[in-house]
């Protein structure tokens, strides 16, 4: 599986646009990105998942270069909940998949 | 539906005592997974279960860790004996298919904190 890359802090003004890097120049071609979040005491959240094309649902953005080498998590209007760890996963599609998950990249929302 | 139940929330013992976690998954969900998470750092993965049967258990320490999903429902996980580097917070997840499917994301619960004197 591929390793990924994110910045280990960032900050984001409550009600703007968060956007959340990561770089994945190794990913192969049936890796998907996963991404998550882990608020603080609680267990990781589901947030969304991407192949090639970029994907929307409730929670968030996701943006996927056309080379696949990086993507960006895009938290549209962000609220003080949303400060959290976010954790990018490559992810293989075979049968032995296993989420390997790094450091992440820990926001705070601020007022 | 509800979520990820674990159990107790909290847990502290001495070292070389013997600690058991529990874990319901949600209803429905063939798949558990029991990861570790020490302070600072991603969750890793324990264990996994497909039904009652065991997927990879590659990075449990079988030495003092084991784990048992009977009936295919409930879990728990074992420490006996307990070290000082055991401590970490446990986490249970459930998804509703086996681990070749992609789209079937992990659903957590919140964790079981231990901490060993």
């Amino acid at each position: 599986d591929a390793k990924t890359t994110q910045p280990p802090s960032m900050d984001c003004a409550e009600g703007r646009a968060a956007n959340l890097p990561c770089n994945h120049s190794t990913i192969s071609g049936n890796e998907y990105v996963y991404w998550y979040r882990q608020i603080h005491s609680q267990g990781p959240q589901y947030i969304i998942h991407g192949l090639k094309n970029n994907e929307t649902n409730e929670m968030a953005s996701l943006i996927i270069t056309e080379d696949r080498k990086s993507s960006t998590l895009i938290l549209p209007h962000a609220t003080l909940r949303d400060t959290a760890v976010y954790y990018c996963i490559a992810l293989n599609a075979g049968n032995n998949r296993k989420l390997i998950w790094g450091l992440g990249t820990s926001l705070a929302v601020n007022p | 539906e509800a979520g990820v139940a674990q159990s107790p929330r909290y847990k502290i013992i001495e070292k070389r005592q013997s600690v058991a976690f529990w874990c319901n998954p949600i209803s429905g969900h063939a798949t558990l997974y029991w990861y570790q998470q020490i302070l600072g750092q991603g969750p890793k993965l324990l264990i996994q279960f497909q039904n009652n049967g065991v997927v990879d258990d590659s990075q449990l320490p079988k030495d003092r860790f084991s784990a048992e999903r009977l009936k295919g429902v409930d879990s728990t996980l074992k420490i006996q004996p307990a070290k000082l580097e055991d401590s970490a917070v446990y986490l249970c997840a459930s998804s509703r298919r086996g681990s070749a499917r992609v789209n079937s994301p992990l659903h957590f619960g919140n964790g079981t904190r231990l901490t060993v004197t």
